[in-house]
């Protein structure tokens, strides 16, 4: 139990579906990150919001929108996905640029 | 653009220390040794990190070389639960949000 929480933990989706990945943090800290992981391929990183602004985003493409409502609440809304972004989504958090912590992931498989 | 090298697969027998090595040899002053772990289909569990000196926590023993280009994790008593692909990673202590770059790791495997 890292405390960052993510649900929900499986997802399938058809590629008409908008669906919504939470993200939730009880460590008090001020940085959020979202992460993807395809098989077979190192994790990369998506986006990095800091005191609820977004700071990066490592050119992800639209159809993958983040949402940073306060500082341990992170979601990854989802719309017209394709069956090459099935992966393991996964989140972290950290307190400035200082240690991140993950959590269990989501495993999104696209239809 | 991984900074760290590190040997695709290890074997270690339970109760045994497991000794997994890194390089990492254009590490630079500034720049943090991390370790992490990924158990099959599950978030990257965070180990340990240092800098210049050795470091030990609940988990496991960092030893990082005099000249810092090289360290190793130490994992005391393997047991089976410690099967999992094993991170090194390095990272800025500067500020700024550093993206962590996981390379391909290590598989260790844990047997009986």
């Amino acid at each position: 139990e890292t405390g960052v929480t993510q649900t929900p933990r499986h997802l399938v989706m058809g590629m008409t579906n908008k669906k919504s990945l939470k993200c939730e943090q009880h460590l008090g800290h001020n940085a959020m990150y979202w992460y993807k992981q395809s098989a077979k391929k190192p994790l990369e990183l998506m986006f990095v919001y800091s005191l609820e602004e977004r700071v990066e985003n490592n050119s992800v493409p639209s159809r993958f929108s983040p949402e940073c409502p306060n500082s341990s609440h992170l979601f990854l809304h989802l719309h017209t996905l394709q069956p090459e972004d099935s992966a393991l989504y996964l989140c972290a958090s950290s307190q400035e640029a200082d240690t991140q912590y993950f959590g269990p992931g989501t495993r999104l498989t696209v239809l | 653009d991984a900074k760290t090298t590190q040997p695709p697969s290890m074997d270690c027998a339970e109760g045994r220390a497991a000794n997994l090595p890194c390089n990492h040899s254009t590490i630079s002053g500034n720049e943090y040794v991390y370790w992490y772990r990924q158990i099959h289909s599950q978030g990257p569990q965070y180990i340990i990190h240092g800098l210049k000196n050795n470091e030990t926590n609940e988990m496991a023993s960092l030893i990082i070389t005099e000249d810092r280009k090289s360290s190793t994790l130490i994992l005391p008593h393997a047991t089976l639960r410690d099967t999992a692909v094993y991170y090194c990673i390095v990272r800025p202590s500067n500020t700024g949000f550093q993206k962590l770059v996981f390379g391909t790791g290590t598989r260790l495997l844990v047997s009986p």
